[in-house]
């Protein structure tokens, strides 16, 4: 068990929607990060959190968003939803967010656009 | 051109056989390689984390990084049906990770 806590597990819903990830972090982690994994282009970087401040952002879509909150936990908002958004969401934790320092994934969130 | 490159797979190997994954990456800035093993409906853990170049050997697993020809490399000895994963080579880079695609191993008992 990673520490990394992702709710929900699955997720079902129709195009045009909008939906929120939560993700708790490890004990004592102030980075957060969000990937998502999907057939055709693997694991996609979207963006990292240090302690509340956006510290890089990678292939974000505008029409995602997220935000880590002062208890460190993470949401990761998708909006207008498209069939194409369907994978798997991965939120990852480290220490420190410096270069050295490992993540530690969580078991992610499957979404499904229908 | 993606940062790091790595044949999908998938492998098959018997119990017992040596796993030779490899990956080639794009940026010689580059300076911390890992490879990660993701199973089944779990998300990716830490297998093996090096930095610049040379060999780093943990029980069965065996990193090595050639930073010469841009190229990471795993071996797994000893290969067990429990290896049978997907293996994910990333580099680090300015708090970004860059993943390759993943090799898709089986262990066949």
């Amino acid at each position: 068990d990673s520490g990394v806590t992702q709710t929900p597990k699955h997720l079902i819903t129709a195009t045009g929607q909008r939906v929120t990830l939560r993700c708790s972090p490890r004990s004592g982690d102030l980075s957060v990060y969000w990937y998502q994994q999907s057939l055709d282009q693997g694991l996609q970087f979207l963006i990292q959190y240090y302690n509340g401040e956006e510290r890089a952002k990678g292939n974000i879509l505008e029409r995602f968003s997220a935000q880590q909150f002062p208890d460190l936990h993470s949401e990761l908002n998708l909006s207008s939803l498209e069939l194409g958004d369907s994978a798997l969401y991965f939120c990852a934790s480290s220490v420190e967010g410096q270069v050295d320092s490992p993540l530690h994934f969580g078991n992610g969130t499957r979404l499904t656009v229908t | 051109q993606k940062e790091v490159e790595q044949d999908p797979g998938p492998l098959s190997v018997p119990e017992g056989a040596i796993v030779s994954l490899n990956c080639t990456y794009s940026n010689s800035a580059f300076q911390y390689f890992m490879w990660y093993r993701q199973y089944s409906r779990k998300g990716p853990e830490l297998l093996m984390y090096t930095y610049s170049s040379g060999n780093k050997e943990d029980g069965r697993f065996t990193a090595q990084v050639d930073k010469s020809s841009k190229y990471i490399s795993l071996f797994i000895r000893d290969s067990q049906p429990s290896d049978s994963a997907t293996y994910l080579c990333a580099t680090l880079n300015d708090y970004k990770l860059s993943f390759g695609a993943g090799t898709t191993v089986t262990v066949r008992a």
